[in-house]
């Protein structure tokens, strides 16, 4: 069945660190990808999302590209902020429209000043 | 805009008692979905509605849980009687098929303490 695998963390950086979250996939078809975030005490939020390969989703300085012949979806920012500590999810949706996602195991990263 | 509002935030109840969990999803949004969210983990879909009809119920424990969504709106997740391992934090998320791409907006989600 289709799963993700994102890179165990915790992560832990300096502010204005390079931030690179790792994320590969295993699906039949061609999935959609997501990058979702969970800040302390609140829902999940998509913060970024590509549905074919070689698309480039970007979102607060945040980018992850499709790539089909490694299947990952790995997520970098240049430099992170403080305020960029939270859970990040990498998931796949294996049906265009509003269907079933499934979800990596999260990585907590934590930035400090 | 209102986002997916669910109720209680937070409930504890000892084993062998019922609960239910309250969602309500973003207005005009007709796909709903539950989803368990066991600590450290992703969220797993329990049960997707469109509209009313539950179109995917397959990873929920039907002995124990039971859903519904009465007039393709709010939703309820009900579990009876919980057990220890149903303590986790249950997520709603809602969308809109034919808007938005494939986009789920999440509530804030229930954290459960079975004890």
């Amino acid at each position: 069945g289709n799963s993700v695998t994102q890179m165990e963390g915790p992560v832990t950086l300096s502010e204005e660190a390079f931030l690179t979250i790792n994320c590969t996939y295993t699906a039949t078809g061609y999935p959609s990808l997501f990058w979702y975030v969970q800040y302390p005490g609140e829902g999940l939020q998509l913060l970024l999302k590509a549905t074919k390969a070689d698309d480039k989703g970007s979102n607060k300085g945040f980018e992850a590209t499709y790539r089909k012949e490694t299947t990952s979806f790995h997520l970098e920012k240049g430099s992170v902020q403080v305020s960029d500590s939270a859970v990040y999810f990498c998931a796949l949706s294996d049906l265009q429209g509003a269907q079933k996602l499934v979800f990596g195991q999260g990585t907590r990263l934590t930035i400090n000043p | 805009e209102a986002g997916v509002v669910q109720s209680p935030r937070y409930k504890i109840i000892e084993k062998k008692q019922p609960v239910a969990f309250w969602c309500n999803p973003i207005s005009g949004h007709n796909t709903l979905y539950w989803y368990l969210q066991n600590l450290g983990q992703g969220p797993e879909l329990l049960i997707r509605y469109e509209n009313e009809e539950a179109v995917d119920d397959s990873q929920l424990p039907k002995d124990r849980f039971s859903a519904e969504r009465l007039k393709g709106v709010d939703s309820t997740l009900k579990i009876q009687p919980a057990e220890l391992g149903d303590s986790a934090v249950y997520l709603c998320a809602s969308s809109h098929r034919l808007a938005g791409g494939n986009e789920q907006f999440f509530g804030p989600g229930t954290r459960l303490t079975v004890l």
